[in-house]
């Protein structure tokens, strides 16, 4: 199984300063079409997991440019520019490169 | 706007089986693979498994695939997780999701919570 590896934050992080979440993945999710299949979600409290960024760096629909997506094949990072109180939750890396698919094990985000 | 409403959940007792029910809306099901992926109450999110979107194909977590079943009625809209044999380490919150074209879990539903204790 691919072991998605996630990195703490330092919170919490004050109100309009940036944050980066960082993912790990053991083995390179890099397709042979170009595609690398990282996705992040958001959990925020009380609700369900929305998808927030997926290709490792492509924007779902709807969501904030404040959020960025980048990395190479095994190292990726989440970038918040900005935080807000609405961006306070979970993050969770996932792979969908092969199965079984495996998500990291989330990194909370507090705003000061 | 695109709905998935699960149901089912309670508490079961350790080695019964659980059928749990996700009814979709405000799209093609049909169209769609299917994902259910579990969060337990120390927050770790699981995958259990997904099925094609005519139900002829199937995946599961290797840990779960001995007693976890997937299924769809694409008449009905609906998903279907069948659980036997259930342990305490079951015990869960189980969430029905939509997989994207872009290989993506691009709806969630709402949660259906499963205790597993005598």
């Amino acid at each position: 199984d691919i072991v998605m590896t996630q990195g703490a934050l330092p919170n919490p992080v004050p109100s309009g300063e940036s944050a980066s979440i960082t993912c790990q993945s053991s083995k390179s999710l890099l397709h042979s079409n170009g595609k690398t299949y990282l996705n992040w979600y958001l959990q925020r409290p009380g609700q369900s997991p929305q998808l927030l960024i997926y290709w490792m760096s492509t924007r779902a629909s709807g969501v904030s440019d404040r959020f960025s997506g980048s990395g190479s094949g095994t190292d990726f990072t989440l970038k918040i520019s900005s935080v807000e109180a609405e961006d306070v939750g979970v993050y969770y890396c996932q792979q969908f490169l092969e199965y079984p698919l495996t998500f990291g094990s989330g990194t909370k985000l507090e705003i000061k | 706007e695109v709905q998935l409403v699960e149901s089912g959940g309670g508490l079961v007792q350790p080695g019964a089986s659980l059928k749990l029910s996700c009814v979709a809306s405000g799209f093609t099901f049909s169209d769609y693979w299917m994902s259910w992926v579990r969060q337990t109450p120390g927050k770790t999110m699981e995958w259990i498994g997904d099925i094609k979107y005519d139900g002829s194909y199937t995946n599961y977590a290797p840990s779960l695939k001995n007693r976890f079943t997937i299924s769809r009625d694409n008449a009905k809209s609906t998903l279907y997780l069948q659980m036997s044999n259930v342990r305490s380490e079951d015990t869960a919150t189980y969430y029905c999701t939509r997989e994207g074209y872009v290989y993506v879990m691009d709806a969630w539903g709402q949660g259906a919570s499963v205790t597993v204790s005598s």
